[in-house]
Formats: C-alpha cells, structure tokens, sequence
C-alpha cells in the first residue's frame, strides 16, 4: 500500500533552516510529482510548490520563490523540503502530497502525515 | 494566485444535507474540470473525499458528492452524521501549479 512517511518535529532559531524528508513507499517513487503543503496553526491549507521525481524538476509558489528548495533522492525514494530564513510565522505543519496527474489527473490521492516545524519568536 | 473562497463554517443536523461552494476564477475554478475535495479531521493530514469536480475515491461514501457550475464548485454531503464534523478544503489545478480554499468549517449539531 502506498504510504509516505515523513520525519519528526522540529524547533529552529529565526534565520536558520529546516529539511523536512517524505520517504515514499509502496509505488514507483519516480513515477509522480510530489507536493508540499504548509498549514499554520488554526488556518488553512497552503500550497508550496511541487517537484517532479523523475527528472527532479521544480515549480514553486510565486510567495515561496527563492527561499525553498525541493529536492529528491531516488535512491532511497524520498523527497525532501528545504525552508531556509526562517520566520516565525513559518512555524507550522508541512505536508508531502502525491499528485496522481502522471497517470490520471491532478490531484492528491495520498499525503504524509505532517511535520510540525516551530521557530518561536 | 489567490486562495478559492470558501464560506468559514456551515452547520446541519443529523441526516440532512449540506453544500459548501468554492469560488475561483476562470483561470482556475472555470478554466478546469480538475477540483479536489479535501477532508481533515483535527490533527489528522487532509483525505480526498472527490477529484475531477464529482468523483469519489474507492472507499469514499456515496453520500458525498461533487459539482461545478463556472467559476463555483460545490460540495454536498447528504444524510449528514457526526463523523463528518471536520474541516473541507476546495482545491483546483491551475497553469501547472494548485491553489486551496480557505476552508470550511462543518458542524454536525
């Protein structure tokens, strides 16, 4: 079955940055484009931007531009998300999602369960 | 690129229906038959409840369904029950990037 797990909780300083991995299981990993998607504390869904596992292709999130990287290794099937000058409004739980549009059409037919990032001010 | 609006809270009683509507644009919305509806529960990650504007994952109950009529898709949950006393995100493709609703808030009285 397909399942993305992602990695733990993390607290960081204003200014530093934050690696959050999502090991992918149960599929082709290079087969789809993985999604990150952020949600403060009592607000909604946001959308970051996407990579292309195959090729390691980007787009971003014209707010999210030049201050996020989203990278892969295929080796070990797992995507990773990059936030660097960290804020305190960044404190919030980010999401891997898999998109389905390589094989049908776009949408997020699996997510990870979240990691929490805080950068207390 | 804006977020889809999305009313902040709908209530209904057990076993009556709700919609809650998503309202882009015609570069999102309108320009695509690609609208996605997200259910969370508190602490949990967001659940595809329907892609493509009305269909349902295997295993999503028949009592939600999707539609979209211009620039506003809606979704409907008949025979409401307590279970489904969560969050709802509207979600549309656009030009290679995605874009969310702000969320509705459903209570179940």
């Amino acid at each position: 079955q397909v399942q993305l797990v992602q990695s733990g909780a993390e607290v960081k300083k204003p200014g530093a940055s934050v690696k959050v991995s999502c090991k992918a299981s149960g599929y082709t990993f290079t087969g789809y484009f993985m999604h990150w998607v952020r949600q403060a504390p009592g607000q909604g869904l946001e959308w970051m931007g996407w990579i292309n596992l195959n090729s390691g292709g980007t787009n971003y999130a014209q707010k999210f531009q030049g201050w996020v990287t989203m990278t892969r290794d295929t080796s070990i099937s797992t995507a990773y998300m990059e936030l660097s000058r960290l804020r305190s409004d960044d404190t919030a739980v980010y999401y891997c999602a898999r998109d389905s549009a390589t094989v049908t059409t776009p949408y997020f037919d699996y997510w990870g369960q979240g990691t929490l990032v805080s950068v207390p001010s | 690129q804006s977020a889809l609006t999305q009313p902040a809270s709908v209530s209904g009683s057990p076993g009556q229906s709700i919609t809650i509507s998503c309202t882009g644009t015609s570069s999102d919305v309108g320009g695509y038959n690609y609208v996605s509806w997200y259910q969370q529960h508190p602490g949990k990650a967001p659940k595809l409840m329907i892609y493509d504007v009305s269909n349902r994952p295997s295993g999503v109950s028949t009592r939600f369904s999707g539609s979209k009529s211009g620039n506003t898709a809606s979704l409907t949950i008949s025979g409401l029950q307590a279970e489904d006393e969560a969050d709802y995100y509207c979600s549309s493709y656009t030009s290679s990037s995605r874009v969310f609703g702000g969320g509705t808030k459903l209570t179940v009285l």
